[in-house]
């Protein structure tokens, strides 16, 4: 069974700071995925990862995979109020689009 | 880009009643949907996968006689709650992959999420 898992769970951040939410997966994957969810909303993708050593950047994100360790980042860089938001990682396992998806990290960028 | 839409976006209903959601692909045909459950402040949980023209795949826990699910086209994709309770109120997601067989060549797309609350 696939499992996924992200840390850490909350993060709390003061703007212009720096950090990393990592997510871990249990078994061999194709690709993984990066969303952000405000509150009441639904999914909004932020990024794809295809390949080991993937790393791709949007603005003050960037996510990075390597399929050897089982390992995502996503590493944000001078954090701002508006990146306040929960994000979820999510894997999957057989090709055809059928997710699992970590815990979700919910980040508090203040002022 | 491709659009996956869900209605309704908010639905409350009676305990006892029965309510259906819709997915759908607006501008390309999907094969296969997947519906997803989030409860607040946790993360999504994949329900079923909604095939086309066949019977849906559910994940274990979940009852298939109280989550039906229909994918009568190849763009649209029904969720009905049945015999709905209080625990039943969550946030429900669909998603569908604009690919023909979900692999590299499609891409993911969800829908703005349907919240059901059961009073």
């Amino acid at each position: 069974e696939l499992k996924v898992e992200q840390n850490p769970l909350f993060l709390s951040m003061q703007e212009g700071k720096n950090y990393t939410i990592y997510c871990n997966y249990s078994t061999t994957s194709d690709r993984l995925y990066w969303y952000r969810q405000d509150p009441g909303k639904s999914l909004e993708s932020l990024f794809v990862l295809l390949s080991n050593g993937a790393v791709k950047q949007e603005g003050r994100l960037m996510a990075s995979l390597d399929t050897k360790a089982r390992l995502s980042t996503l590493h944000i860089t001078a954090a701002v109020h508006d990146l306040s938001a929960t994000y979820f990682c999510a894997v999957d396992g057989t090709s055809g689009s059928r997710l699992t998806f970590g815990e979700g990290t919910q980040l508090t960028v203040n002022p | 880009g491709a659009v996956v839409s869900q209605h309704p976006s908010r639905v409350i209903c009676k305990s006892g009643t029965s309510v259906k959601i819709e997915c759908r692909s607006l501008d390309f045909q999907a094969t296969t949907m997947f519906w997803y459950r989030q409860f607040p402040k946790q993360s999504l949980m994949l329900m079923a996968t909604s095939n086309e023209g066949s019977k849906a795949t559910y994940e274990q826990g979940v009852e298939k006689d109280k989550f039906l699910i229909n994918h009568a086209s190849l763009t649209l994709s029904t969720l009905t709650v049945t015999s709905a309770h209080p625990e039943d109120s969550s946030f429900y997601i669909c998603s569908a992959n604009s690919g023909t067989s979900g692999g590299p060549n499609g891409e993911l797309f969800f829908g703005e999420g349907s919240r059901l609350t059961v009073l």
